[in-house]
């Protein structure tokens, strides 16, 4: 069963403004810890944002803040005044719940890719 | 501080042939992890090492792909013989906290295979 959605392939926003990436999850267990990344076109993968389930606050990193919905199961992403080196694909993903075994396998939406037009 | 490498960054191999993806974590990370991209769909976990030990090998597609983890530095990936269907971006990751769940994982740029 799929465990993170993006339902976005592809978005675009005007330069300064501000966008949402949508994410969704789907989990059981009560402590899981979510993630956003960021691929340019150059292809590195760059972590961007962590949220744990059980964190009171919405995670906040400069630019980039986490909207945790945890009753509807969501974690979006939002991009203040938005830069054009903010085009690239985005991933939403989850850590595997804690347990003996895959305590640290992540799994991945399929991204979404964000323009910024100038 | 490095962060995480791989080697080659790009291949283009033919079918039936063999290719070894490399991967070198940061400095100090017990923690390295394989995952792969196929063309338009989600990144996949393959497969977890904590230092030498193959933790969770649940990903891997069959038994074409062989992963060593010798020393518990670098890894290798290995694809024998490749297929058509193997082809997307391996990327390798690392992070910190044996036997703790660790809060990132740090990825590397991605190898580009490609088996025509």
């Amino acid at each position: 069963a799929q465990k993170i959605t993006q339902t976005q392939p592809g978005m675009f926003v005007q330069e300064k403004e501000a966008v949402t990436l949508d994410c969704t999850y789907d989990t059981s267990d009560p402590s899981y810890g979510l993630f956003w990344y960021k691929q340019p076109s150059s292809g590195e993968m760059i972590f961007l944002i962590y949220q744990g389930s059980y964190d009171q606050q919405n995670a906040t990193e400069g630019r980039y803040s986490l909207n945790f919905q945890k009753a509807r199961k969501s974690a979006n992403l939002v991009i203040s005044a938005s830069q054009l080196g903010d085009s690239a694909m985005y991933f939403c993903a989850m850590r595997d719940p804690a347990s003996l075994y895959n305590f640290n396998k992540f799994y991945f939406g399929s991204g979404t890719k964000l323009n910024v037009k100038p | 501080e490095a962060g995480v490498t791989q080697f080659p960054s790009h291949s283009v191999i033919e079918k039936g042939q063999t290719v070894t993806l490399r991967c070198d974590p940061i400095s100090g990370h017990d923690n390295l992890y394989w995952y792969r991209r196929v063309m338009g769909k989600e990144i996949k976990f393959l497969l977890h090492f904590v230092k030498e030990s193959k933790q969770d090998e649940s990903g891997m597609p069959n038994n074409r792909f062989l992963a060593e983890r010798t020393g518990g530095t670098y890894s290798t990936l290995k694809v024998q013989p490749a297929e058509l269907e193997d082809s997307g971006v391996y990327f390798c990751a690392s992070s910190q906290g044996r036997g703790l769940p660790a809060k990132t994982q740090y990825f590397g740029p991605g190898t580009r295979l490609l088996v025509l």
